[in-house]
């Protein structure tokens, strides 16, 4: 089994669509956990933390269920310019603080 | 911009050769970690440095080493180069502050094509 496991899709959606992406990670123990975007032949680039209680920046939204070991990503209003892949990203509890990507998910936001 | 800047960009070598890229950390980021990311995955962690000793290593083998120099700045080494090791080369600088949360930003990276 993966430690960090998506759905690759590819997600096709519309402009001013709302969608969402899910994770989840084999790691009880894990403690911080992140949502990555990375442009094709770019480097990744935070877009944010997750915390327990959830959180919100602007159009995005990032949900942690410990319980259940998901991490979700909600993207509301998409715009052309949120195409990306999206790597959600699980930092494992250790002296290395070792990140461990996903493989990401494709999101293409058409006109 | 993330601070973050790598060297070379891009680079082609032969089969057996060695390599080495550079990595020059944000500002006051005192750690260093590397990554490998094969076409359509997600980065995988080859090690990180702290305050010049390695920290943590990834399933990679011995012929991947490193260094991490007084200012922060480090080198991935890679030996006996194989067709496998084509890919983007990361490495992202953080804080290590003894906080849960540990926020690393990348470099644009080093693209490596072994033939």
């Amino acid at each position: 089994r993966k430690e960090v496991e998506q759905d690759p899709g590819p997600f096709n959606v519309p402009e001013g669509a709302t969608v969402a992406f899910n994770c989840t990670y084999s790691n009880s123990a894990s403690q911080s956990f992140f949502w990555y975007r990375q442009d094709c032949r770019k480097e990744p680039k935070l877009l944010m933390s997750v915390y327990s209680s959830g959180n919100e920046d602007g159009r995005f939204t990032a949900q942690l269920n410990r319980a259940s070991q998901y991490i979700s990503l909600l993207i509301r209003d998409s715009k052309l310019s949120d195409s990306a892949t999206y790597l959600c990203v699980v930092n494992i509890p250790g002296s290395a603080r070792q990140l461990t990507f996903g493989s990401g998910t494709q999101l293409t936001v058409l006109p | 911009e993330t601070g973050v800047t790598q060297s070379p960009t891009h680079l082609i070598k032969t089969r057996g050769q060695q390599v080495t890229l550079r990595c020059s950390s944000q500002s006051g980021h005192n750690t260093v970690s590397w990554y490998q990311q094969a076409l359509g995955q997600g980065p995988q962690f080859i090690f990180q440095y702290y305050r010049e000793e390695e920290n943590g290593r990834g399933n990679f083998p011995p012929r991947f080493s490193g260094l991490q120099f007084p200012n922060y700045s480090s080198e991935l080494n890679v030996n006996a180069l194989e067709l496998d090791d084509s890919a983007l080369y990361l490495c992202a600088s953080s804080l290590a502050s003894g906080g849960p949360i540990y926020e690393q930003y990348f470099g644009p990276g080093t693209r490596l094509t072994v033939t």
